[in-house]
């Protein structure tokens, strides 16, 4: 089975800094596509960026980057110059070749003032 | 809106009734996914659908669980006999191609 790891339970981070939420994955497919989703208390899951295995640059959304490492199986999500509004839980997804996403367990990110 | 739509957005049940979730995707998005999420945890697949055909189905979806996209468009997704373990949050996701869209989710509790 697929497996997605995300190390940090919960993260805090300063108003206005940045921050890298942690994601690596277990996989033998040649093909694959990695996602970050936010879901804040609201509970919907908001698609932020995707990644696909053989891209040679990192994908970048606005203030979402995701910072790819093939060789290491690693595919962390960077938020720049963080909001109060980026408070929310964080999942990391991989989708293999029929891209259904499988997910993490999850990082929760705080943002203080 | 044309956001993926799901209904309804909470329901409460009595151990051993029957439930029946209703997702509309976004028009035009040919896959579909079906998702179970318990407190602390990331969404966990339950089935997906391409067009009207159900191509895969995880071992979590017993026999007391039936999804349906009849005409490749809307899906229901059908809990027999339900039990207090099935209380979770329901997620519906649609797709182009690649990266999924999901709706608000059904809050789905057993008492």
């Amino acid at each position: 089975a697929q497996k997605i790891t995300q190390t940090q339970p919960g993260m805090f981070v300063q108003e206005k800094e940045a921050v890298t939420l942690d994601c690596t994955y277990d996989t033998s497919d040649q093909s694959y596509g990695l996602f970050w989703y936010k879901q804040p208390s609201s509970g919907e899951m908001i698609f932020l960026i995707y990644q696909g295995s053989y891209d040679e640059q990192n994908a970048t959304e606005g203030r979402y980057s995701l910072n790819f490492q093939k060789a290491r199986k690693s595919a962390n999500l960077v938020i720049s110059a963080s909001q109060l509004g980026d408070s929310a839980m964080y999942f990391c997804a991989k989708g293999g070749g029929s891209y259904i996403p499988t997910f993490g367990r999850g990082t929760s990110l705080i943002v203080h003032p | 809106d044309t956001g993926v739509s799901q209904n309804p957005r909470h329901k409460i049940t009595k151990r051993g009734q029957n439930v029946t979730f209703r997702c509309d995707p976004i028009s035009e998005h040919n896959r579909l996914y079906w998702y179970r999420q318990t407190l602390g945890q990331g969404p966990e697949f339950l089935t997906y659908f391409q067009n009207e055909a159900q191509l895969e189905k995880s071992r979590l979806l017993s026999d007391r669980f039936s999804a349906e996209r009849p005409k490749g468009s809307f899906s229901t997704l059908e809990i027999q006999r339900t039990e207090q373990g099935d209380s979770a949050m329901y997620l519906c996701a649609s797709s182009p191609a690649v990266e999924a869209f999901f709706g608000q989710g059904t809050r789905l509790t057993v008492v």
